[in-house]
């Protein structure tokens, strides 16, 4: 109940070319559903999150979707840029909850070609 | 502004030692939170530390320990070392406790266990 699954575990894209990665939860009482991005060497960092409130929130060239009844959420990266090459990371957790606050998906490494 | 440090960056130790990581949350910050990231288990939660009281815990065993002094800097210590816990050993610092969009990682520390 605890998991959060995410897929591909690589992605090779195009530069210019739509980046799509995909996750999936169980635990319903999640209610927040961060992406994290991570350069090797460097701690993740916050790329952008959503509240199940919305199905859509969009900053930049990336766009996180959310779909509360399928208990999905995917990370869009627009124009893909070589600089967006890292591993990406979606997490869950419950705000209000005690304990394991975020759980993580394994991971997506990104590779955009030149 | 600083950001969160963690000293030190490598470390090699071998099975059944222990070892004391650091890390200095960003200035400001008060919560202080670890994580163990692996290829096999990815990014886990370990427990947070909170105004020096740990808010939070993972489901990790008691041979992981922490502490947060009352300048907030934090310290983790893994007593018996095994093989297992070969990992890059992450904090985040934020203002807040619990879960928060301002989450700031660190740049990790590397332990081998040999």
């Amino acid at each position: 109940q605890q998991q959060v699954k995410q897929s591909p575990q690589s992605l090779i894209v195009q530069k210019g070319g739509i980046s799509i990665i995909n996750c999936a939860y169980e635990n319903t009482a999640f209610d927040y559903f961060p992406w994290y991005q991570q350069f090797p060497g460097k701690g993740p960092a916050l790329l952008i999150a959503i509240r199940p409130d919305v199905s859509e929130k969009k900053e930049g060239r990336f766009t996180i979707s959310f779909n509360k009844s399928a208990k999905q959420f995917s990370l869009h990266i627009m124009d893909s840029q070589p600089g967006d090459s890292a591993t990406y990371f979606c997490a869950a957790a419950h705000r209000g909850g005690y304990g394991q606050n975020f759980v993580f998906g394994p991971g997506t490494r990104l590779s955009v070609l030149p | 502004k600083a950001g969160v440090t963690q000293t030190p960056r490598y470390l090699i130790k071998t099975r059944g030692q222990q070892v004391t990581l650091s890390c200095s949350p960003i200035s400001g910050h008060r919560s202080v939170s670890w994580y163990q990231q692996t290829p096999g288990q990815g990014l886990q939660f370990l427990f947070e530390y909170f105004s020096e009281t740990q808010r939070n815990k993972g489901n990790f065993p008691g041979r992981f320990s922490g502490r947060q002094f009352s300048n907030s800097r934090s310290e983790m210590n893994v007593s018996t070392l095994e093989l297992g816990d070969s990992a890059l050993y992450l904090c985040a610092s934020s203002p807040f406790s619990g879960v928060t969009d301002t989450q700031y990682f660190g740049p990790g520390t590397r332990l081998t266990v040999l």
